[in-house]
């Protein structure tokens, strides 16, 4: 376990529906991540959080909806999905504000949009 | 841009033996930090070892050691005793300090299976 949770684990949705992933850090860090894990793609970054703000939004459709309200939660709401969103979709958190900090990942959310 | 290259999708080792995965990236940058992270099957990303780019020394973690070469930026993964448990996805990672927060590029990762 590395102290950061995710749910669901699995999740099936149609392209109407509206679900949210949520992530939760035990760490006391201060910077949350949102991955999309593709199978024969590298791990893309989506959104980073540092101190509840967003600092990163990697031309994320808008379809995905990022949500911090503290920094020990982050939520993916997702809306209107494409069957090519399917993918793992992980969290990660990392201790400080600067980037050199290593990033303890989530087990992750299996993500199927029929 | 950087890039992080593992060239070998898939590897098999018999348990007990070793057994050494590759990566090599690109970049301009002298400083900089190297990981690789482990994925079991169970989906946990773990840490399995980290390197900056500043240190001479390769880094190691009991069964687990890195071979840096800055000038060839190369960093490969060695792992010694192979356990079954050591079958899952391994992903080689660069972090270039200062800029975006956070922002790892990841490899498309080698598949390991450990054969007892």
């Amino acid at each position: 376990e590395t102290g950061v949770t995710q749910t669901p684990r699995h999740l099936v949705m149609g392209m109407t529906n509206k679900k949210s992933l949520k992530c939760e850090q035990h760490l006391g860090h201060n910077a949350m991540y949102w991955y999309k894990q593709s199978a024969k793609k590298p791990l893309e970054l989506m959104f980073v959080y540092s101190l509840e703000e967003r600092v990163e939004n990697n031309s994320v459709p808008s379809r995905f909806s990022p949500e911090c309200p503290n920094s020990s939660h982050l939520f993916l709401h997702l809306h209107t999905l494409q069957p090519e969103d399917s993918a793992l979709y992980l969290c990660a958190s990392s201790l400080g504000q600067t980037n050199q900090e290593t990033q303890y990942f989530g087990p992750g959310t299996r993500l199927l949009v029929l | 841009a950087q890039t992080v290259t593992q060239s070998q999708p898939e590897m098999s080792v018999q348990e007990a033996e070793t057994v050494t995965l590759s990566c090599t990236y690109d970049t301009s940058e002298s400083n900089y930090y190297l990981f690789w992270y482990k994925q079991p099957p169970s989906r946990q990303m773990i840490l399995v070892i980290r390197q900056e780019a500043y240190k001479q020394q390769n880094a190691t973690e009991n069964r687990f050691s890195v071979n840096f070469q800055k000038a060839a930026k190369s960093f490969s993964l060695k792992i010694s005793d192979s356990q079954l448990g050591d079958t899952a996805m391994y992903f080689c990672a660069f972090m270039k300090p200062g800029g975006s927060q956070g922002n790892l590029i990841f490899g498309k990762g080698t598949k390991l299976s450990v054969k007892p």
